[in-house]
């Protein structure tokens, strides 16, 4: 089964709104990375998060990591109608080099 | 840096055909990974290989799909004879040398199997 799960599945917000998306997992990990995909592109690294992090910032991006509820989040704020895209949390499989992807949220951002 | 390559963008081909997917990673890059992605089943890790030696390939779903990476800038998926349930986007990826580094990934072939 699936290692992450994002919540929601689909999200639509006016721009300069700010949009929160969840990922939950089911076993431990080292590291959890966020991505992004526009349509019809290849996936792209946004950010990473160590398990021994808790909060990480990058631009506009803020990602939390709760290990003990074994959930992230990924803020997105003042979003801009270019954030459209599908969001993916992947997380590591203990003692390899797999990351398993979770299904991911649709952001939509209306001009 | 030319980012990951992936050849060709689409494929559309009919059942039983033999179907080749290419990818050229970044160099220096020392993982590359296969991964296929659907509505159904979302993004699948398929194969993965670290120094052009396959490591994992768990996830490859049957005898008919095979990958090769016979040198450090190039690597094949081959299906053969391909179904129709073998449509998908099949996206190659690259990373670097660390768990925590991040993949770098092309930007797909669309494969249709009619």
């Amino acid at each position: 089964s699936q290692q992450g799960e994002e919540d929601p599945q689909a999200l639509s917000i006016q721009e300069g709104e700010n949009a929160t998306m969840n990922c939950s997992y089911k076993t431990s990990i080292n590291n959890l990375q966020w991505y992004r995909q526009n349509s019809g592109r290849g996936l792209v690294h946004l950010i990473l998060i160590r398990s021994n992090e808790r909060e990480k910032h990058s631009g506009r991006l803020r990602v939390t990591l709760d290990t003990s509820k074994k959930s992230s989040s990924l803020l997105i704020t003042a979003s801009r109608a270019a954030d459209t895209a599908s969001y993916f949390c992947a997380t590591d499989v203990a003692g390899t080099y797999k990351y398993i992807f979770g299904t991911g949220t649709r952001l939509k951002v209306l001009a | 840096d030319a980012g990951v390559i992936q050849s060709p963008r689409h494929e559309v081909t009919e059942m039983g055909q033999e179907v080749t997917l290419r990818c050229k990673p970044i160099s220096g890059h020392d993982y590359l990974f296969w991964y296929r992605q659907t509505m159904m089943r979302g993004l699948e890790l398929l194969i993965y290989f670290n120094n052009n030696v396959p490591i994992d390939d768990s996830g490859m779903p049957e005898d008919r799909f095979s990958a090769k990476m016979p040198n450090a800038s190039f690597s094949t998926l081959k299906i053969q004879p391909s179904e129709p349930r073998d449509s998908a986007v099949y996206f190659c990826a690259s990373g670097g040398d660390y768990s925590n580094q991040p993949q770098h990934f092309g930007d797909g072939t669309r494969l249709s199997i009619l």
